[in-house]
C-alpha cells in the first residue's frame, strides 16, 4: 500500500550517539517534514522539505540535520543525541499545497 | 500567524454518549481547517476537513465539525461514541495560499471512552 514508511520503530541510544531515522514516501509528494511529538507539547515542526534539494528549518530544528536527495526519501540526523531528544519522531507528506499531510507510524526514541 | 487551542487536554465520556472536543483558533485571514485522529500507537491520520462552502462537515467514523467563523471555532462532534474512538485528536489550522509547512496544530485532545 502506498504512504509513507519510518524506520526504526524503536531505539535506544546512549548520550552523544549520532543516529538516521529513515523514511520514504511513495505517493510522489513534494512535501516532506519531520514531526517530534512530546506529551502535552502536541506536534512541533523540526525540519521540513518542499522537494528535491530543498529543505528548510520549522520550529525545533536544533540538534537535527536533513537532507533531500531524492523525492522519496527524507532521512532525519541526530548529530550528538541529547536525553532532551527523547521523544516520538513522526515524518509526514502531502503535495505542496494541499495541507492534508499522510503520516509515518512513528519511531520512539529514548536517549539514556 | 496562526495558532489553536484545544480546550481540552482529556476528555473521559462513557459508550453512546455524545461528545464536543473544542478548538479554537486565532488568525487574521480566512483558514483551512483540519481535525486528525491518532490512535494508540500509530501515526496521525486526517479526520476531516474544512476548506471552503459548507460550515457543517462530516468525516470518517460518524464524526462531524462546525465551522463557526465569528467564534473562530472548529468543534468536533460525535452523537454516539465507541470504545474504539478512544485516540488523541488534533485540530490543525493553515492559510489556503499557505504550503503544508505552514500548518499549526493544537496540543492535542485525548478521548478514553469507558464501557
Amino acid at each position: 500500500n502506498a504512504g509513507v514508511t519510518q524506520t526504526p520503530k524503536f531505539q535506544v541510544l546512549k548520550t552523544g550517539q549520532s543516529m538516521t531515522l529513515q523514511c520514504a514516501q511513495d505517493m510522489n509528494h513534494e512535501y516532506m517534514s519531520w514531526y517530534r511529538q512530546d506529551p502535552g507539547m502536541g506536534l512541533r515542526l523540526i525540519h521540513y522539505s518542499v522537494g528535491a534539494g530543498i529543505t528548510d528549518q520549522g520550529e525545533v530544528p536544533n540538534g537535527y540535520n536533513v537532507s533531500r536527495s531524492t523525492t522519496e526519501d527524507f532521512p532525519l540526523r541526530l548529530l550528538s543525541a541529547a536525553p532532551s531528544q527523547t521523544s516520538v519522531y513522526f515524518c509526514a507528506s502531502s503535495y505542496r499545497q494541499a495541507n492534508v499531510l499522510t503520516f509515518g507510524a512513528g519511531s520512539r526514541l529514548t536517549v539514556l | 500567524a496562526q495558532s489553536v487551542t484545544q480546550l481540552d487536554s482529556q476528555v473521559p465520556v462513557f459508550e453512546e454518549a455524545p461528545v464536543e472536543l473544542r478548538c479554537n483558533y486565532s488568525s487574521s485571514v480566512s483558514v483551512y481547517l483540519f481535525w486528525y485522529v491518532q490512535y494508540p500507537n500509530q501515526g496521525l491520520q486526517l479526520l476531516l476537513k474544512y476548506l471552503s462552502g459548507s460550515t457543517l462537515v462530516k468525516g470518517i467514523n460518524g464524526f462531524e465539525a462546525e465551522f463557526n467563523k465569528s467564534q473562530t471555532s472548529f468543534h468536533l462532534r460525535k452523537p454516539s461514541v465507541h470504545i474504539s474512538d478512544t485516540a488523541e485528536y488534533f485540530c490543525a489550522v493553515a492559510r489556503p495560499q499557505g504550503g503544508s509547512e505552514k500548518l499549526v496544530f493544537g496540543k492535542g485532545t485525548k478521548l478514553t471512552v469507558n464501557p
